[in-house]
């Protein structure tokens, strides 16, 4: 079956711009969990979300929100972006309905904020 | 929060020799360990993962060892080849359903010298 799918691969965007990203999780399940990658700080969890509920949530400022939709699929928005949001942005999807499910990743989305 | 300190940073090793990684975490509730390998420009891809109800797992080349007493675990590959050169990262979470929230280590470059 279909693996994480993430759209945009690749973009680039002004400060000051915001940008949304999108997510369609493995077929079945319902947790979707993202990601943010840099050379500094490594993986970093933002959010995750299971059955459109914000379930964690990282040490992130509130510019970065997200939702999940009835289909599983999720949306991060990242607002009044600043040059130290260039990242990695990863997506991860996982059954969710147990403690310890395994986590799947997406290629990602590749955001340069100049 | 959980704390995963991963070593070492970078790794170079003869094509064929082993290779170990190691990790702490600090969090005595974490109860699952997984094991991502990423390759340059491409997604975490889990490799391998442990639970805490088991102290050792293996899956062809590739091991993984838990100690809970010592909140530690590591990464073993054997007969190492030129393909198992990437960064590697482990991770904990757990123990609570619902949370899917990844702490990672800072990852280990390994390089297979031919």
């Amino acid at each position: 079956k279909a693996g994480v799918t993430q759209t945009p691969r690749y973009l680039i965007k002004t400060r000051g711009q915001q940008v949304t990203l999108s997510c369609s999780p493995i077929s079945g399940h319902r947790s979707v969990s993202w990601y943010q990658q840099t050379p500094g700080q490594g993986l970093q969890f933002l959010f995750e979300y299971f059955s459109e509920t914000q379930r964690n949530k990282g040490n992130f400022p509130g510019r970065f929100s997200g939702r999940q939709f009835s289909n599983s699929r999720s949306e991060m928005n990242v607002s009044t972006l600043e040059l130290g949001d260039s990242a990695l942005y990863l997506c991860a999807s996982s059954a969710g309905s147990t403690s310890g499910n395994t986590i799947y990743f997406g290629e990602g989305s590749w955001l340069t904020v100049v | 929060g959980e704390n995963v300190e991963q070593h070492p940073s970078t790794l170079s090793v003869q094509e064929g020799d082993s290779a170990v990684i190691k990790c702490t975490y600090s969090d005595s509730a974490s109860n699952y360990f997984p094991w991502y390998k990423q390759e340059l420009g491409k997604r975490p891809q889990l490799i391998i993962d442990i639970r805490s109800n088991v102290g050792e797992k293996k899956d062809q080349r590739i091991a993984v060892t838990l100690n809970k007493t010592a909140k530690h675990f590591s990464l073993h590959i054997t007969e190492t080849q030129p393909e198992d050169s990437a960064v590697y990262f482990c991770a904990a979470s757990g123990p609570n359903f619902g949370n899917e929230k990844l702490t990672f280590g800072t990852g280990t470059r390994l390089t297979i010298i031919p």
